[in-house]
């Protein structure tokens, strides 16, 4: 059974400071996706990574993938409060977007 | 509004009674997912249609559940005889069958009481 892993689950980071959240999955997959969802909202795409060595960026977050030691990153540049967010990623080991979601990185950014 | 769209955003309701839950998807996208995510946790995939035919269901999907999509446009979710265990955020998504993934809608966040 294909399993997400991501960690760290929960994250307080003060203004400004770089970190860096990991998605580790258990099954061979070249497709993986990143999403942000604000509470009680619902999901919105933040990265589509589609090959291995793929690298994103956008604003402050740039997402990696490496399907060899299946991880992916996600990487916050100087954080600011708009960011805080709980971070999902997803794996779609068939095709289908039939996505297995890890569980969740829940980023709180302090002023 | 483009976007994934689904109705109602709330449901309360009592254990024993059934709910339907409606999925209007990205017009031009030809699969259609529903998930559920429950407090703290990742979303869970239910069960997915291309056009309107229903390819694949998780073993999530119990026999009180049925989803149907009937004109390959938007999409109904049924529980039927509601439990407690089903308080969740029902989400629906849209994508065509090659593309940038799936987009969300809002969901629809069940209570049962």
């Amino acid at each position: 059974e294909l399993k997400v892993e991501q960690n760290p689950l929960f994250l307080s980071m003060q203004e400004g400071k770089n970190y860096t959240i990991y998605c580790n999955y258990s099954t061979t997959s070249d497709r993986l996706y990143w999403y942000r969802q604000d509470p009680g909202k619902s999901l919105e795409s933040l990265f589509v990574l589609l090959s291995n060595g793929a690298v994103k960026q956008e604003g402050r977050l740039m997402a990696s993938l490496d399907t060899k030691a299946r991880l992916s990153t996600l990487h916050i540049t100087a954080a600011v409060h708009d960011l805080s967010a709980t971070y999902f990623c997803a794996v779609d080991t068939s095709g289908t977007y039939k996505y297995i979601f890890g569980t969740g990185t829940r980023l709180k950014v302090l002023a | 509004d483009t976007g994934v769209s689904q109705d109602p955003r709330h449901k309360i309701t009592k254990r024993g009674q059934n709910v339907t839950f409606r999925c209007d998807p990205i017009s031009e996208h030809n699969r259609l997912y529903w998930y559920r995510q429950t407090l703290g946790q990742g979303p869970e995939f239910l069960t997915y249609f291309q056009n309107e035919a229903q390819l694949e269901k998780s073993r999530l999907l119990s026999d009180r559940f049925s989803a149907e999509r009937p004109k390959g446009s938007f999409s109904t979710l049924e529980i039927q005889r509601t439990e407690q265990g089903d308080s969740a955020m029902y989400l629906c998504a849209s994508s065509f069958s090659r593309g940038p993934g799936a987009f969300f809608g809002q969901g629809t966040r069940l209570t049962v009481v």
